[in-house]
């Protein structure tokens, strides 16, 4: 089974409008932590949010924002006011177990590509 | 703070050679990740260095080898290379092996011809 599932291949908005990218995980970890990425074209992983399984509140940076929902497995990433430097893939990745055991590795859906229209 | 440097950027070769790949991360950072990303599966967990140990090691034969120097440096080397290894290999660094975030470098891209 995937850990990390994204059902959306492609996703479009239009700029200055608020987007939410899904991202759903499948963890038997009581402790983990979750991760989204933005690869340009040019190919470098960018990383703009983190969340971990402990954390009550939602993570926010500036325009990202987390929306974490541990009872149904999910983590998705809103981003506001869409800008066209926001056109992407957008990765979400899972971190599982305690920090410095033997899984510390991401694990990452299959991506989302955004693209914000003018 | 100069972010995670990866050299070459752009590599081409040919099937049965061997290349290697350079990662220096983030300065004071001592975790060095390393992934390959294709189009058909995506990006999949390689290995893992800390402390010049690999500490993890994802599902890749054994031509796909590593090494982390004392200063966290890093390499990694694929020998008899295949068609199928043409991916973008992306190196991350993190500063310790915990919570901490993995930042990414720009990624080399390997052509096997």
């Amino acid at each position: 089974a995937q850990k990390i599932t994204q059902t959306q291949p492609g996703m479009f908005v239009q700029e200055k409008e608020a987007v939410t990218l899904d991202c759903t995980y499948d963890t038997s970890d009581q402790s983990y932590g979750l991760f989204w990425y933005k690869q340009p074209s040019s190919g470098e992983m960018i990383f703009l949010i983190y969340q971990g399984s402990y954390d009550e509140q939602n993570a926010t940076e500036g325009r990202y924002s987390l929306n974490f929902q541990k009872a149904r497995k999910s983590a998705n990433l809103v981003i506001s006011a869409s800008q066209l430097g926001d056109s992407a893939m957008y990765f979400c990745a899972m971190r599982e177990g305690a920090g410095g055991g033997s899984n510390y590795k991401l694990t990452f859906g299959k991506g989302t590509l955004l693209t914000v229209n003018p | 703070k100069a972010g995670v440097t990866q050299t070459p950027r752009y590599l081409i070769k040919t099937r049965g050679q061997q290349v290697t790949l350079s990662c220096s991360p983030i300065s004071g950072h001592r975790s060095v990740s390393w992934y390959q990303q294709t189009p058909g599966q995506g990006l999949q967990f390689l290995f893992e260095y800390f402390s010049e140990t690999q500490r993890n090691k994802g599902n890749f034969p054994g031509r796909f080898s590593g090494r982390q120097f004392s200063n966290s440096r890093s390499e990694m080397n694929v020998s008899t290379l295949e068609l199928g290894d043409s991916a973008l290999y992306l190196c991350a660094s993190s500063l310790y092996r915990g919570v901490e975030t993995q930042y990414f470098g720009p990624g080399t891209r390997l052509l096997v011809l």
